[in-house]
């Protein structure tokens, strides 16, 4: 059985803290996104990988990064997180797709973050 | 910047009667995918349609992609309280990864 895992189902943090939300995958996907999910707005994507140490900015990547050191593996990092980060936070993966089509992503069980 | 609208946004149905949600994008698309989400989950990949005009079905949902490529449905016969989620498109290209806004779908027993 295909499987995401996040590191934590709940998190709660201080503003100006750094934050570590940590992703794993076990498909050997080549894919991995970090999405932020708000309601009324659906899911929006932060940053996605497509190969180890490969990165590339979404539609929100303002006071995000990521690092991808393994293919399993990829990480999402606040730098000094704020209360507007407040959210839930879902990892997928995926294969690579063919040309400019994508695969299906599959999602982890989700972060969700408080900053206080 | 491509934009993808997603309608309604709250659906309340009794349980029998029939839903559609429907995904609009500003600009033609190479494939679409449909995710549902229960409450208190994450999303789960449903279908994905490639071919200008294509209909496939999976038991009591039926899935539809435009002629023209630029929009897409997803009909439910008979909900049933099992179907209660929200349901999402995304369309995607090289690079780009797109979810919609979603559609709450509330079944009332």
């Amino acid at each position: 059985d295909v499987k995401v895992t996040q590191s934590s189902r709940y998190l709660v943090k201080r503003t100006g803290e750094k934050v570590f939300l940590e992703c794993v995958q076990d498909m050997d996907h080549e894919n991995m996104f970090w999405y932020r999910q708000d309601p009324g707005l659906g899911l929006r994507l932060i940053y996605f990988s497509y190969d180890v140490k490969m990165k590339e900015k979404g539609d929100i990547p303002e006071g995000y990064s990521v690092s991808r050191e393994k293919k399993e593996r990829f990480s999402l990092i606040l730098e000094s997180a704020s209360t507007n980060q407040t959210s839930m936070y879902l990892c997928a993966s995926s294969s690579p797709g063919i040309w400019d089509r994508s695969e299906e992503q599959y999602f982890g069980p989700g972060t969700r973050l408080t900053v206080t | 910047g491509q934009q993808v609208m997603q309608i309604p946004q709250y659906q309340h149905v009794q349980e029998g009667e029939d839903f559609t949600t429907y995904c609009n994008s500003s600009t033609t698309l190479s494939n679409i995918q449909w995710y549902k989400q229960r409450p208190g989950g994450h999303p789960v990949f449903l279908i994905q349609l490639v071919k200008s005009g294509e209909v496939k079905k999976q038991k009591r949902l039926t899935f539809q992609f435009g002629e023209a490529k630029k929009n897409s449905s997803l009909h439910i016969t008979a909900t049933q309280t099992t179907d209660v989620g929200t349901y999402f498109c995304f369309i995607s290209g090289t690079y780009k990864y797109i979810f919609g806004t979603g559609t709450r779908l509330k079944v009332l027993a």
